[in-house]
């Protein structure tokens, strides 16, 4: 069984870029979800996606945009990078439904300078 | 709304003591309760989990107990070890059951 991978592992942008991160959610889960961490805090939630379509949002603004593929795959974009967008993203990947247990991706660091 | 108030750390042990970390939520209704802990450079794993009130998580010598009346969730084990050195997240699902909501996170540091 395939775990959550992400890609890249490391990733530098400078302010006002743009960034796209990627997700390959576990075998056989058809859900993701992204949160963020910034240094020293816990993950916050950005927003999860099922059956390709937004399913629950965070408070981040709307130039935090996502997408999910038909193989579940998903990718997180940010647009205007700021230098607090600098943090560990964490895909999490669950079955549908309430409730159901999310496995977590080792993360992609974004540094914007 | 919904949160997770977590000890302040870092905790600092030596092998063998026994740990606490305190861990207290609001929310509305009786949501599921995780504790997830994080290894320096990776992303999270679920440690134990608990889905009603006076339910006992357990896992690799870690347990926490679902408290109602208290709305707490303490995360315990009896006897620390090194390969614990870890960050410690108690966190909830919200209402919707689709997100989970994080405490700031407890360091913990096991010496031998």
């Amino acid at each position: 069984e395939t775990g959550v991978t992400q890609s890249p592992t490391h990733l530098i942008k400078t302010r006002g870029q743009q960034v796209t991160l990627r997700c390959s959610s576990q075998s056989g889960h058809n859900t993701v979800s992204w949160y963020q961490q910034a240094l020293g805090q816990g993950p916050q939630f950005i927003f999860q996606y099922y059956r390709e379509e937004e399913n629950g949002r965070g408070n981040f603004p709307p130039r935090f945009s996502g997408l999910q593929f038909p193989n579940y795959s998903s990718e997180l974009n940010v647009n205007a990078l700021e230098l607090d967008d600098s943090a560990l993203y964490l895909c999490a990947s669950s079955l549908s439904g309430v409730g159901h247990e999310q496995f977590f991706g080792p993360g992609t660091r974004l540094t914007v300078l | 709304g919904d949160s997770v108030t977590q000890m302040e750390g870092p905790v600092t042990l030596s092998e063998e003591a026994f740990l606490t970390i305190n861990c207290t939520y609001t929310a509305t209704g009786y949501p599921s309760l995780f504790w997830y802990v994080q290894y320096p450079g990776e992303g999270l794993q679920l440690l134990l989990k608990a889905t009603k009130a006076d339910d006992k998580g357990s896992n690799k010598g870690f347990e926490a107990t679902y408290r109602k009346e208290t709305t707490s969730f303490h995360l315990e084990k009896g006897s620390v070890q090194v390969s614990d050195s870890a960050v410690y997240f108690c966190a909830l699902f919200n209402q919707a059951g689709t997100a989970l909501i994080f405490g700031k996170g407890t360091t913990l540091s096991v010496s031998s």
